[in-house]
């Protein structure tokens, strides 16, 4: 089934210090993952992808690592600032398909 | 990047009545488009898969009599919830993927969608 979840786990960060969010992935034959970033109100926005014949890339600021033996993602944010608080989901694609489940989220709260 | 656009932003209905939401893409042609469905605190849940021209593709759990999905054009999909109840309530979502990229999705901003 989908994901769901009866609420969301929390990672509080002072700002200028290193963020990293983990995920979970279902499917050992999913070949494309991304990140995405939600604020309160508005729909997901893309952060960064990486494909499953990688294990890391690199973006402006934002790092993702791939594990696939232990089906486990991770977003590493660099020198968090308060606009980087939202909500960060990291989506999974089974091979072949366009269809795309999310993981449950995690809320990251920036301290000043 | 490519822009996909969803209308109304929020609505409210009365309990009842049928809402339609709009999700269109305005900068590149979509295949393929999704519905998802958030509660508060929550993950996004995909409801169904609508290819342009054909029949959408729903998920298990997910009425097909409830929520009506149309993907008349490859810049348009639409939503329609029939018969709305208060447990309808909740953030619907679309996504859209095509031509523009590498399989990455491109979401609209979402409707909040309140029935009373």
């Amino acid at each position: 089934g989908e994901s769901v979840g009866l609420h969301l786990p929390t990672l509080s960060v002072q700002e200028g210090d290193n963020s990293i969010i983990n995920c979970a992935y279902s499917n050992s034959a999913s070949d494309y993952f991304i990140w995405y970033k939600q604020e309160s109100g508005k729909g997901p926005q893309f952060i960064i992808d990486i494909r499953s014949n990688m294990d890391k890339r690199q973006g402006q600021r934002v790092t993702v690592l791939l594990n696939k033996t232990v089906k486990h993602l991770s977003l590493q944010i660099a020198a968090t600032q308060p606009g980087d608080s939202a909500v960060y989901f990291c989506a999974e694609r089974s091979s072949g398909t366009y269809k795309y489940i999310f993981g449950t989220g995690t809320r990251l709260k920036v301290l000043a | 990047g490519a822009v996909v656009s969803q209308h109304p932003s929020w609505v409210i209905c009365k309990s009842g009545t049928s809402v339609k939401i709009e999700c269109r893409s305005l900068d590149f042609q979509a295949t393929t488009m999704f519905w998802y469905r958030q509660f508060p605190k929550q993950s996004l849940m995909l409801m169904a898969t609508s290819n342009e021209g054909s029949k959408a593709t729903y998920e298990q759990g997910v009425e097909k009599d409830k929520f009506l999905i149309n993907h008349a054009s490859l810049t348009l999909s639409t939503l329609t919830v029939t018969s709305a109840h208060p447990e309808d309530s909740s953030f619907y979502i679309c996504s859209a993927t095509g031509l523009a990229g590498p399989g990455e999705l491109f979401f609209g901003e979402g409707s909040r969608l309140t029935v009373l």
